[in-house]
């Protein structure tokens, strides 16, 4: 149990559009995910966490404005780049932990490689 | 605000050998979570082992195992018996009790060599 996907798995797109990226719990409730952004051979940085149905909280240094969270169900968020730009190339990772379950837990999805030409 | 270091960049052992990795925190708080994730090569983040600070037995799973030391705000992390799967980047993360937070260190990049 406690599966987390991703879609899609790898986008490339042109510099200027927006992307969407989807982040879904399976087969458990998300109270909360979170979204992640990893560079390459470098740890994880937090970029904003979002409680189902609540705007969510953006990390220091991170667009609001530039990277759209949605948490509209319990098993859905979305993570939209806008106007992206060829710096925001990177793999983005969304987590989530259960409402029925430890909340300290996080289970991850298997992130999203974002190209941006 | 709460950091975790780990110290070693890179590391190898052969097959079957015993390996720990090290990481260290810090924090002024009492209660918190600690974790250990490994990311292999597809990137997906799985949890490998966790501790609760308010335990003071280590904790195990299978052929993983953690040294809890808190006074000394460390966390390694033993591996016994690896395996070629092993071969990942190895993540320890902090999470102060109530938050939901998860504070990663730089990672450590495991291989097993046959």
């Amino acid at each position: 149990g406690a599966v987390v996907s991703q879609h899609p798995s790898r986008v490339i797109c042109k510099s200027g559009t927006s992307v969407k990226i989807e982040c879904r719990s399976l087969d458990f409730q998300a109270t909360t995910m979170f979204w992640y952004r990893q560079f390459p051979k470098k740890s994880l940085m937090l970029m904003a966490t979002s409680n189902e149905g609540s705007k969510a909280t953006y990390e220091q240094g991170v667009e609001k404005d530039k990277f759209l969270i949605n948490h509209a169900s319990l098993t859905l968020s979305t993570l939209t780049v806008t106007s992206a730009h060829p710096e925001d190339s990177s793999f983005y990772i969304c987590s989530a932990s259960a409402a029925d379950r430890e909340r300290e837990t996080q289970y991850f999805g298997p992130g999203t490689r974002l190209l941006v030409l | 605000a709460q950091t975790v270091t780990q110290s070693q960049p890179e590391m190898s052992v052969q097959e079957a050998e015993t390996v720990t990795l090290s990481c260290t925190y810090d924090t002024s708080e009492n209660n918190y979570y600690l974790f250990w994730y490994k990311q292999p090569p597809s990137r997906q983040m799985i949890l490998v082992i966790r501790q609760e600070a308010y335990k003071q037995q280590n904790a195990t799973e299978n052929r993983f195992s953690v040294n809890f030391q808190k006074a000394a705000k460390s966390f390694s992390l033993k591996i016994s018996d690896s395996q070629l799967g092993d071969t990942a980047m190895y993540f320890c993360a902090f999470m102060h009790q109530g938050a939901q937070k998860l504070v990663f260190g730089q990672g450590t990049r495991l291989t097993i060599n046959p």
